[in-house]
């Protein structure tokens, strides 16, 4: 199966500063990547699909880049909002996979 | 607005079973795919498994395949996970999901439940 691994497995970041988070896949999943975002007790969001398009009503502060394995969410901002676990998934092989987090925390 | 409202989970023994639903609204439930993905307590998600909006096409996780079914009743808006022969570490909330797009399965997750625990033990 497609393995993918999100690092930094935490990122501490001040309010207003800008959050670069990465996801590799082992193999190419082309541009069929998203990310989610999910907050304590919550189900996950859809922030990201298609490596870089937004899904509806998501903030311009949130972008997404990268295409075959190697893949990056950047918040440009952070808003109290944005403290949260982002996951990446790959929708290109099956099974489908997520990596195992990013929890974004308030430094 | 779309609405998925998960139900049957519970306290189960190591290999009982236990099935799921997923009951929809608010769109056209048979032109989608649906997806099942779990979450063990304090790790992360886990796709389980997807079946197309026809209900034709079926897939599964290596870690559950053979053990547990996916189906559907478009008649009834209705997704469920049949899941057999469980272990402590099929302990989770699962959530339903659905596609985005028309006619894929598996794929951009655009709607999820609220979800419903499954505790595995004796």
């Amino acid at each position: 199966e497609t393995v993918m691994t999100q690092s930094p497995a935490t990122l501490s970041v001040s309010p207003g500063e800008r959050a670069t988070l990465s996801c590799r896949a082992s193999e190419s999943v082309s541009s069929n990547l998203a990310w989610y975002q999910q907050k304590p007790g919550q189900a996950p969001r859809l922030l990201i699909h298609g490596a870089f398009t937004r899904a509806t009503d998501i903030p311009a502060r949130f972008s997404g880049s990268g295409s075959e394995t190697e893949f990056t969410l950047t918040i440009s901002s952070l808003q109290s909002e944005d403290f949260a676990v982002y996951y990446c998934q790959q929708y290109n092989n099956w099974p489908r996979t997520f990596g195992q987090g990013t929890k974004v925390e308030i430094k | 607005e779309v609405q998925l409202l998960e139900s049957g989970g519970g306290l189960v023994q190591p290999g009982g079973s236990l099935r799921l639903s997923c009951a929809a609204s608010e769109f056209t439930f048979s032109s989608y795919g649906m997806s099942w993905v779990r979450q063990a307590p304090g790790k992360g998600l886990e796709w389980v498994s997807g079946i197309r909006g026809s209900g034709d096409s079926t897939y599964y996780a290596d870690s559950v395949k053979g053990r547990f079914i996916i189906s559907r009743d478009n008649s009834k808006n209705t997704l469920y996970l049949q899941m057999n022969s469980l272990r402590a570490e099929d302990t989770a909330v699962y959530y339903c999901a659905k596609d985005l797009w028309l006619r894929s399965v598996g794929g951009i997750l655009d709607y999820w439940g609220q979800g419903t625990l499954v505790s595995v033990s004796s």
